[in-house]
Order: C-alpha cells, then sequence, then structure tokens
C-alpha cells in the first residue's frame, strides 16, 4: 500500500506566479489535510477535504490560497501570486476516516523568489 | 497563541539511555494526543498516540504519558538509539465535533550519540 504521494517535491517560483501542489492520499483514505511548516516552526494545519468538499479551511489565508479535492485526481493546494512569504515545507496528510490517525507525505518544499 | 507547546528545542542523549521528551498543552478540550517523528527533507511519520481517558500507551521502546491535570504529556524512548535521531513533534486534536485537524508544537530535535 502506497504511502501518502506528494508532487512536486520540490518547487521554485518567481515573485507573483503561481505554485500548483499535488497530494495523492493512501489507498483507500478518503480525508486529506494541508499543513505548512514555516522555517523553524511546527506544522499550522491549513485546509482539511473530503473527496469534492472542503470541511474546515480555517487555517488557510483568505487570499491567494485554494484548494481542492475533486472526485477523480489528485488533492491540489493552489496559491496565486506567490510572495516571498510563502517559502515554506507544505505537508499532505491523509486518513481512512474523520479522527484517525493521519499519515504524511513528504512534502513538497516550496521556493520564491 | 501557542495551544501546544514544546519548551525544549532540543535534547542530547547517550545511545542506550533514555530520552524523555516533553510537551504542554493550554486548551482542555484536547482529547487525542499524537507524537510524530521527522527527518530531515521527509514527512512526519507517526509514532505513538493516546486518548485522554488513558495515563499511559507503550509501543516497544515508546511510551506515552498523559497528566491532564497538569496539561502535560511526555515521550520516553528507551534504551535510544541513534537511528531515532529526529525532530520530534507532538499534535494535539479537539474533542467530537470538530474536524479532525492536528495542532502542533514546535518540535523538538533530539540528538542520540553513539
Amino acid at each position: 500500500n502506497a504511502g501518502v504521494m506528494q508532487n512536486p517535491r520540490h518547487l521554485v517560483r518567481r515573485r507573483g506566479q503561481e505554485a500548483r501542489l499535488r497530494c495523492s492520499p493512501m489507498k483507500g483514505h478518503s480525508h486529506v489535510y494541508w499543513y505548512r511548516q514555516l522555517p523553524e516552526e511546527g506544522l499550522k494545519f491549513m485546509v482539511y477535504l473530503q473527496k469534492e468538499n472542503i470541511i474546515d479551511e480555517s487555517g488557510m489565508p483568505k487570499e491567494r490560497f485554494s484548494a481542492e479535492f475533486p472526485k477523480e485526481g489528485p488533492s491540489i493546494l493552489r496559491i496565486q501570486q506567490v510572495v516571498r512569504g510563502d517559502s515554506a515545507a507544505y505537508f499532505c496528510a491523509s486518513s481512512p476516516y474523520l479522527k484517525e490517525t493521519q499519515y504524511f507525505g513528504p512534502g513538497t518544499r516550496l521556493l520564491v523568489l | 497563541d501557542q495551544q501546544v507547546k514544546q519548551n525544549s528545542p532540543s535534547l542530547s542523549v547517550q545511545e542506550g539511555r533514555i530520552s524523555i521528551l516533553n510537551c504542554d498543552y493550554t486548551n482542555s478540550m484536547f482529547d487525542y494526543f499524537l507524537w510524530y517523528k521527522k527527518y530531515p527533507a521527509e514527512g512526519p511519520t507517526f509514532l505513538i498516540s493516546i486518548s485522554s481517558i488513558k495515563d499511559k500507551n507503550e509501543d516497544g521502546r515508546f511510551t506515552v504519558f498523559l497528566n491532564k491535570s497538569a496539561k502535560h504529556l511526555s515521550l520516553h524512548i528507551v534504551p535510544s538509539q541513534p537511528g531515532d535521531s529526529a525532530v520530534y513533534f507532538c499534535a494535539a486534536t479537539l474533542g467530537s465535533g470538530n474536524t479532525g485537524k492536528l495542532i502542533f508544537g514546535q518540535g523538538t530535535t533530539l540528538q542520540v550519540k553513539p
């Protein structure tokens, strides 16, 4: 059973460009969480999705950030018009049921120049 | 407002000895606690968890203790091995009605010396 997959592992963008981060949950997992880790900090919750639905986006910035988890395909975290402060590691986690243990992917390291 | 705190940024222990990592929390509504281990350039790996109805959970070399009155939990690793060297995060989640999002501490870097 493959683990949570994220791609790309590294992403470099210039200020003002768009960043798209992909997450494929573990097989059988329909709950996806996105977290962000800024340098020297812990992970911070951003958004929680189930298939085709955003359940909790309380940790996501109101502007420029969006997330989706379509019926088919991976979950996508999209950052429009990136700024240097968006440079961070973005982790996706999945679980089979609500409040079950979350299993994390390897992360996408975003660098904004 | 940091609801989950790991006040020790780093810890160094000798191989074979016990490692004790500590975590404090402020929200009494947390009902489930987890420890994750993280190597550089990798995602966090789940280690062990504990429900708020328990005060201890053990899995091999790892034991988690929960003191609800003190709002404190700790992870004991015994015996410590060089491969345990990593960043350890404690995390908590709220009770019923919550979406299961994890609230993390800042992490403690453990170094186990051979």
